[in-house]
């Protein structure tokens, strides 16, 4: 069954301390990966889309890698005001374009 | 920008009771998904429409039934309600000639009581 696993669950960082959340994702093909950040109570918001191995995306603080299993988000000297859900969702190739599968999120704290 | 707008932004009912949520998609957007996010649980798929017909169907339940008008908006609506149905329900949209990104509304939160 295919699915969208991210780690860690949830991340505490001080301010300006660097790191990196993990999307993995077994899908038989990939036609899109997708980054959104979810404040509480708010729709999700997006940041990046990702198509092919290889490919990197940089926003601000936020930087999105892809490999041929994996997401990485990096975040480079976080503030608290990055703190938020980060969720991780793909688009599998040949399906529908229609739904895309989500990953159950980082909860992500920035302590100043 | 223009973004998707959901109505109501809280609603409450009580079990059994029906419930009609409304979607504005982006203009120009012709496809729109409903999602439900249960706390703390990530979003899940409920069901999407491109041109007013169906396209797909995730887990929405058999009380639940949707539909996509003339002007592009959708409306989700909820019968025999019960307290698991209470959840933050969004409402997604896209231009069909993309594969991008699915934009997001805002999210009515049902509370069932």
């Amino acid at each position: 069954e295919d699915q969208v696993t991210q780690s860690p669950e949830a991340l505490r960082l001080q301010e300006g301390e660097s790191s990196s959340l993990n999307c993995s994702y077994t899908v038989s093909g990939l036609r899109g990966l997708f980054w959104y950040r979810q404040d509480p109570g708010k729709g999700p918001e997006f940041l990046f889309t990702l198509y092919s191995a290889g490919e990197e995306k940089e926003k601000e603080r936020l930087k999105a890698t892809l490999t041929k299993k994996e997401s990485f988000l990096h975040i480079t000297a976080p503030k608290p005001e990055d703190s938020a859900t980060y969720l991780c969702a793909v688009q599998e190739a040949g399906s529908s374009a229609s739904k895309i599968i989500f990953g159950s999120g980082t909860r992500l704290s920035i302590r100043p | 920008a223009a973004g998707v707008i959901q109505s109501p932004r809280h609603l409450i009912k009580e079990k059994r009771e029906t419930a009609t949520l409304k979607c504005y998609p982006i203009p120009r957007h012709d496809t729109v998904y409903w999602y439900q996010q249960g706390p703390g649980q990530d979003p899940q798929f409920l069901i999407s429409f491109y041109e007013k017909m169906q396209s797909d169907k995730g887990s929405i339940p058999d009380r639940f039934s949707a539909q996509q008008f003339s002007d592009y908006h959708s409306e989700l609506n909820m019968s025999s309600l019960e307290l698991g149905d209470s959840a933050l329900y969004f409402c997604a949209s896209r231009p069909w000639t993309s594969y991008n990104e699915q934009f997001f509304g805002p999210g009515t939160r049902l509370t069932v009581l």
